[in-house]
């Protein structure tokens, strides 16, 4: 699986958007990207997945360049709630191997 | 919505205690994965199921050992608990094929003394 790289931290203020960037400059063609977050003391929670299009729902927006090379994670009106640390992974799907999570981006949110 | 249940949320053992972590999932999920977490480490997989009575090591087995009799357990056992191994544990499933997102129990906080 392709290695990410991800800010340490970030913050925002409530009710902005928070962009959150990852690159993966070794991505494969058949690698998805995916996005999870931890709020503390909590599991990992899954939030959005992609391959090359754009991708919405309820929780976020995934933007993915066209070279694949990087993407970014869109919460579009940031709350408290959202304070957690987010995790980008990318890997190939239909296949039982393991799953490696790197260190994340803890995002703040202000009030 | 598939439920992870990890069967503690606290733990405390002793040094040398051997120490079971069983985790359930509730989807019919052929893999499971067994995950710990520190303070500036993130997340580390120690092992990880495919299959019934399948096992892979991730980066970190040494000193854990794992059981899959059953589809919806998956064990984690350390056969000798150390210091170190103080930690918060993560189960997770995941169904092979199609939608591939991983759901996670809510964790065990293991203090070994």
């Amino acid at each position: 699986d392709a290695k990410t790289t991800q800010p340490t931290s970030m913050d925002c203020a409530e009710g902005r958007a928070a962009n959150l960037p990852c690159n993966h400059s070794t991505i494969s063609g058949n690698e998805y990207v995916y996005w999870y977050r931890q709020i503390h003391s909590q599991g990992p929670q899954y939030i959005i997945h992609g391959l090359k299009n754009n991708e919405t729902n309820e929780m976020a927006s995934l933007i993915i360049t066209e070279d694949r090379k990087s993407s970014t994670l869109i919460l579009p009106h940031a709350t408290l709630r959202d304070t957690a640390v987010y995790y980008c992974i990318v890997r190939v799907d239909s296949s039982a191997s393991k799953i490696i999570f790197g260190s994340g981006t803890r995002l703040s949110i202000r009030p | 919505d598939v439920k992870v249940t990890q069967s503690s949320r606290y733990l405390v053992k002793r040094t040398g205690e051997k120490v079971f972590l069983e985790c359930v999932q509730d989807m019919d999920h052929e893999n499971m994965f067994w995950y710990r977490q520190d303070p500036g480490l993130g997340l580390r997989l120690i092992y990880f199921s495919y299959d019934v009575k399948m096992k892979e090591k991730g980066d970190i087995p040494e000193g854990y050992s794992v059981s899959r009799e059953k589809k919806e357990r998956f064990s984690l056992i350390l056969e000798s608990a150390s210091t170190n191994q103080t930690s918060m544990y993560l189960c997770a499933s995941r169904l092979t094929g199609g939608d591939e997102k991983l759901f996670f129990g809510s964790g065990t906080q293991l203090s070994v003394l």
